[in-house]
């Protein structure tokens, strides 16, 4: 099956500093990747939705400076949480859809789990 | 805008039987897919089953199966002969199709914790 990877898994960093997230389509060319962020014991949440070679589009009330993102292949996707605070800590999933139909099932990559403090 | 319910956050059954997880969701919208998704321990998320709205069958996934209500908004999810491997967290979720494939997105319940007891 199709496999995406992030990458780091698991990162610390201290406030202020800002912090890369990658996201890879292994096997398949994803036009599109989601990200999303999930705190302890809840759902996941879209943060945003990201096309190759266009800006992304945000859901309401993710701030878009904060959270810069970036689809420049067709197999890689960043997040970086720039400026990051201890209530930015979560654990950070990406997706990726195979396929550019009206319908690709989206692939998901195994988490980023982001502590700052 | 669509919303998804589960109301059971955290459910038990034992080995070998069989549990039924709830799910309702709400919308106006004529075309959608509706997903189960597992969560492990793992946090890696995997698809379970899909439902495209426009198919009276009910899907079927080995041992998983869904019960799909359109009228009532109900998706409920069956689990048979359950295994100590199902032991996750299982999240609903719905997709509204068209007005532009490539942003298409899912929209999450908020779980149910299934733990199943040897």
């Amino acid at each position: 099956g199709a496999v995406v990877s992030q990458h780091p898994s698991w990162v610390i960093c201290k406030s202020g500093t800002s912090v890369k997230i990658e996201c890879r389509s292994l096997d398949f060319q994803a036009t599109t990747m989601f990200w999303y962020r999930q705190f302890p014991k809840q759902s996941l949440m879209l943060m945003a939705t990201s096309n190759e070679g266009s800006k992304a589009t945000y859901e309401q009330g993710v701030e878009k400076d904060k959270f810069l993102i970036n689809h420049a292949s067709l197999t890689l996707s960043t997040l970086t949480v720039t400026s990051a605070h201890p209530e930015d800590s979560s654990f950070y999933i990406c997706s990726a859809r195979e396929g550019s139909g009206v319908f690709g099932e989206q692939f998901f990559g195994p988490g980023t789990r982001l502590t700052v403090l | 805008a669509q919303t998804v319910t589960q109301s059971q956050p955290e459910m038990s059954v034992q080995e070998a039987e069989t549990v039924t997880l709830s799910c309702t969701y709400d919308t106006s919208e004529n075309n959608y897919y509706l997903f189960w998704y597992k969560q492990p321990p793992s946090r890696q998320m995997i698809l379970v089953i899909r439902q495209e709205a426009y198919k009276q069958q009910n899907a079927t996934e080995n041992r998983f199966s869904v019960n799909f209500q359109k009228a009532a908004k109900s998706f409920s999810l069956k689990i048979s002969d359950s295994q100590l491997g199902d032991t996750a967290m299982y999240f609903c979720a719905f997709m509204k199709l068209g007005g532009g494939g490539a942003t298409n997105k899912l929209i999450f319940g908020t779980g149910t914790l299934l733990a199943v007891q040897p």
